[in-house]
C-alpha cells in the first residue's frame, strides 16, 4: 500500500534549527511536495523535489533521496510565526498526492 | 503566484439542506481540481478528483449522491453537499493545478457547521 510517515508534533526553540523527516512508500514516484498549514487555514506550498539532493530556498530547505524513499524539509532560524504543521506528500505515478498526516512544529521562545 | 479562490469562507446550515462551494482558479487554466475534507487536528483527507469536462472521481468512502462535484470549466470547480448533516461539518479545502507536473495551489478553505 502507499504510505508516509512523519512525526506527530516536534518542538523547538526561536532562532533554532529544526529537521522534519518524511519516508514514502508510493506505486511509483513523481516528486515530493512540503506544505505548510496554519491552524484553520489552507495548506501553503513550500518546497516540490524530484531529483535527489538539496533545495535551499531561504531559511527553509528540502532534501530528498529517492533510493531510500525519504525526504526532511530544514527549517533554520526558527521564527514564532513558523509554528504550524508541515505537510509531506507523495506524488504518486497517478500524479495523485498521497498526504502524510503533518507534523505539528511548536515553537517555543 | 497561482491564486485559488474559494466561496464561501464559511457558512452554517441547518440540518437537511444544501451547500454549494464554488473554488474557482484566478490566474491559470485547471484541468485537475480536488476537493479535500479536513477534520480538526487530522491531515487531509481527498473526497474527489475533477478534470474539466469529465465526471469526477471519488475516493473510496465518499458518496458521490452526496457530495456532487461539478467541473464546468477550466476556472471553476463547484462541490454541492446535499441534504448535510452535523456529521458534514468540516474544512473544505480545493486545490487546482495546470498540469501533472505543477504543485497544487489551495483555496482558502470553506468551513462547514451543520446544525
Amino acid at each position: 500500500g502507499q504510505n508516509i510517515d512523519q512525526p506527530t508534533e516536534m518542538t523547538a526553540t526561536e532562532g533554532a534549527i529544526v529537521q522534519i523527516n518524511c519516508t514514502y512508500q508510493t506505486s511509483g514516484f513523481n516528486g515530493l511536495f512540503w506544505y505548510q498549514q496554519h491552524a484553520g487555514e489552507a495548506p501553503t506550498f513550500l518546497s516540490y523535489n524530484v531529483l535527489d539532493g538539496l533545495e535551499e530556498k531561504g531559511r527553509f530547505s528540502s532534501f530528498l533521496s529517492r533510493s531510500k524513499g525519504y525526504s526532511y524539509l530544514l527549517l533554520k532560524e526558527l521564527q514564532m510565526k513558523d509554528s504550524a504543521s508541515y505537510l509531506c506528500a507523495a506524488l504518486d505515478s497517478n500524479y495523485q498526492l498521497i498526504w502524510g498526516a503533518g507534523t505539528k512544529l511548536i515553537i517555543k521562545p | 503566484g497561482a491564486v485559488v479562490s474559494q466561496h464561501p469562507s464559511w457558512v452554517i446550515c441547518k440540518s437537511g439542506t444544501s451547500v454549494k462551494i464554488e473554488c474557482r482558479s484566478l490566474d491559470f487554466q485547471a484541468t485537475t481540481m480536488f476537493w479535500y475534507r479536513q477534520f480538526p487536528k487530522q491531515s487531509l483527507m481527498l473526497m474527489a478528483t475533477s478534470n474539466e469536462g469529465s465526471k469526477a472521481t471519488y475516493e473510496q468512502g465518499v458518496e458521490k449522491d452526496k457530495f456532487l462535484i461539478n467541473h464546468a470549466s477550466l476556472t471553476l470547480s463547484t462541490l454541492t453537499v446535499t441534504s448535510a448533516h452535523p456529521e458534514d461539518s468540516s474544512f473544505y479545502i480545493c486545490s487546482a493545478r495546470e498540469t501533472e507536473f505543477n504543485e497544487q495551489f489551495f483555496g482558502p478553505g470553506t468551513r462547514l457547521t451543520v446544525l
